[in-house]
């Protein structure tokens, strides 16, 4: 079975600081994607960064950026310069290629970040 | 904002009725999703589409079913509702591996 590993039930950052989140994920696949998302407490899930396997450069929104590390299997999410809106939980996620065509989402269980004033 | 809605966004049932709930979409999208999301399990994959009429099961499909007769709706049943079924629902949509976008939830009570 595929499964993402999310080690870190709850982080804290100072505001201003930098945290980073951690994801391990298991495939035998070598082409996919990766994805972290955030939820807020309003429940929406929004899209912070997503990253193609078979990109060695590690992809980079604003404040977000990701360290890949594909022979590890590890994906790491990076916040700089940290905001009291950054407070959520973040889901790491992988995308399963299920036959057919078609993909599906596996998520790790979260890590829940308190952005501390 | 991707067009996805869910509805309803909130219901309270009782044990062993049918609930139906709906997620419906604007942007044409091919692949279509049903997760649920309990404390301590992030997000589960319940059931998903691939197209019309085109659907299969997920991680955890026992006493759910889903049905899509046209591209825009995706329909989960719970045929006959339990306590454990309690949970937030949430839909998403896709137009292939790269992206996911994602409804508001439903939160479902059953007592």
């Amino acid at each position: 079975a595929q499964t993402v590993t999310q080690s870190q039930p709850e982080m804290s950052v100072q505001e201003a600081e930098t945290v980073t989140l951690s994801c391990t994920y298991d495939t035998s696949e070598s082409d996919y994607y990766l994805f972290w998302y955030k939820q807020p407490p309003s429940r929406q899930m929004i899209l912070v960064i997503r990253q193609e396997a078979y990109k060695q450069q590690n992809a980079t929104e604003n404040r977000f950026s990701v360290n890949f590390q594909k022979a590890a299997k590890s994906f790491s999410l990076k916040i700089s310069d940290s905001q009291l809106g950054d407070a959520a939980m973040y889901f790491c996620a992988y995308d399963l290629y299920s036959g057919a065509g078609s993909y599906q989402l596996t998520f790790g269980k979260g890590t829940k970040l308190s952005v501390i004033p | 904002d991707a067009g996805i809605t869910q509805s309803p966004r909130h219901k309270v049932t009782e044990t062993g009725t049918p609930v139906t709930l709906r997620c419906h979409q604007t942007e044409n999208h091919r692949y279509m999703y049903w997760y649920r999301q309990d404390p301590g399990h992030g997000l589960r994959l319940i059931h998903y589409s691939y197209g019309v009429k085109d659907t299969d099961k997920g991680e955890v499909s026992d006493g759910y079913s889903v049905s899509r007769s046209k591209t825009e709706d995706f329909l989960l049943t719970l045929e006959s509702a339990t306590s454990s079924q309690t949970s937030v629902y949430f839909c998403a949509i896709s137009p292939g591996q790269s992206q996911a976008f994602f409804g508001q939830g439903t939160r479902l009570t059953v007592v």
